[in-house]
């Protein structure tokens, strides 16, 4: 299994452009997260899905933010229009949840966003 | 909401010094687990501790569980260079998910 699969790696774009980020799960996994990792506030929990429905947003900054989960194995994070501020380390998650009790998350490799 | 904190923030030790972090949080928790990432990496799942007063050991870590629920730590024997990177411990509230701790960053003089 190749594991989460994100794209783009690296993404450097202007203010007020949006931008696209792409995950895809491990195969047989029901949930997935998506997080935002900066020095000041750490790893921080933007939105998460079980079984391709969103269950808690609580966490998007604002509605500039927005995810999707078209199918079981595939996610976006959407921002439009990037802002300066949105410079980060955005990862997604994968993880097997049975009956509510989560288990391991397995991590992908993060895409480094930088808005100028 | 629910949340861990984590000290300390930063530790830098030599290398076959023993190291320790702590995660304490105001609520009993469900479980805890624990996660490093490397610099420049992404986070890793280490373990996962469900059971008050568990201990578990992969190695020379040494995971604990406190009696009340409330509190884990994480211990290495004899840290090595390959140790360095930033330690996270995470719970799981009434939901599917985690709430991170800040980590702490472990850096290893050799």
């Amino acid at each position: 299994d190749a594991g989460v699969i994100q794209s783009p790696r690296h993404e450097v774009t202007e203010m007020g452009q949006e931008v696209t980020l792409r995950c895809k799960l491990i195969s047989g996994h029901n949930s997935l997260f998506w997080y935002r990792q900066t020095m000041m506030r750490g790893l921080e929990l933007l939105i998460y899905f079980n079984n391709n429905v969103p269950i808690d947003d609580s966490g998007m900054p604002e509605d500039r933010f927005s995810a999707k989960m078209p199918n079981a194995s595939f996610s976006t994070l959407k921002i439009q229009p990037s802002e300066p501020r949105d410079s980060a380390v955005y990862f997604c998650a994968s993880s097997l949840v049975l009956a509510g009790v989560g288990n391991e998350q397995f991590f992908g490799p993060g895409t480094r966003l930088t808005v100028l | 909401g629910q949340q861990v904190m984590q000290i300390p923030q930063y530790q830098h030790v030599q290398e076959g010094e023993d190291f320790t972090t702590y995660c304490n949080s105001s609520t009993t928790l469900s479980n805890i687990q624990w996660y490093k990432q490397r610099p420049g990496g992404h986070p890793v799942f280490l373990i996962q501790l469900v059971k008050s007063g568990e201990v578990k050991k992969q190695k020379r870590l040494t995971f604990q569980f406190g009696e009340a629920k409330k509190n884990s730590s994480l211990h290495i024997t004899a840290t090595q260079t390959t140790d360095v990177g930033t330690y996270f411990c995470a719970s799981q509230g009434g939901s599917e998910k985690l709430v991170f701790g800040k980590g702490t960053k472990l850096t290893v003089n050799p």
